[in-house]
């Protein structure tokens, strides 16, 4: 089983719509949970953490799902600026406090 | 604002040459990283550094070797480039992990490598 699994996509989806990305990660002892967001040619850029509790930024929720193991972001009233692919990021397995495992990314397009 | 830069954007080598990537950061950050990308494959951590002249084996370290003289520099180096490494590397930085619990990474804007 991958670290971590993401449906790579692509999610194409009118301008306004609501859309989610699910991510499922196999380490239980996991602590650590990111989106990061990669516009085409572009380097990958925070999005937002994950928190237990869940949490909001703006147009953007992120929620944890311990006994499932996933995580998940979901975007309303989505834009076309919002096309990009949305990677999934997990501390790793080895353990080493410092490793993060990136999921291979779902591909949003925003379209008109 | 980090900023994490990257000593070049394109680069194309040939076989058995050796190569330095090298990536310098300017917010102090105590961690360094450096990954592959590849089509389907994600980012893959090679290498990454937790201090000066300290270095840990990522996910698929063979053929990569590395290093950090100075806090703020990190070096990826191929010592006999092969056509597999063709890819596009991204460098890293962050500040210290604190438990299991880790801060944001910042990266490059990457370099696309090319061995032919």
């Amino acid at each position: 089983r991958k670290e971590v699994e993401q449906d790579p996509g692509p999610f194409n989806v009118p301008e306004g719509a609501t859309v989610a990305f699910n991510c499922t990660y196999s380490n239980s002892a996991s602590q650590s949970f990111f989106w990061y967001r990669q516009d085409c040619r572009k380097e990958p850029k925070l999005l937002m953490s994950v928190y237990s509790s869940g949490n909001e930024d703006g147009r953007f929720t992120a929620q944890l799902n311990r006994a499932s193991q996933y995580i998940s972001l979901l975007i309303r009233d989505s834009k076309l600026s919002d096309s990009a692919t949305y990677l999934c990021v997990v501390n790793g397995i080895t353990g080493g406090g410092n490793k993060l495992t990136f999921g291979t990314g779902t591909q949003l397009k925003v379209e008109l | 604002d980090v900023k994490v830069t990257q000593s070049s954007r394109y680069l194309v080598k040939r076989t058995g040459e050796k190569v330095f990537l090298e990536c310098v950061q300017d917010m102090d950050h105590e961690n360094m990283f450096w990954y592959r990308q590849d089509p389907g494959l994600g980012l893959r951590l090679i290498y990454f550094s937790y201090d000066v002249k300290m270095k840990e084996k990522g996910d698929i370290p063979e053929g990569y070797s590395v290093s950090r003289e100075k806090k703020e520099r990190f070096s990826l180096i191929l010592e006999s480039a092969s056509t597999n490494q063709t890819s596009m590397y991204l460098c890293a930085s962050s500040r210290r992990t604190s438990g299991s619990f880790h801060n944001e990474q910042f990266f490059g804007p990457g370099t696309r490598l090319t061995v032919l």
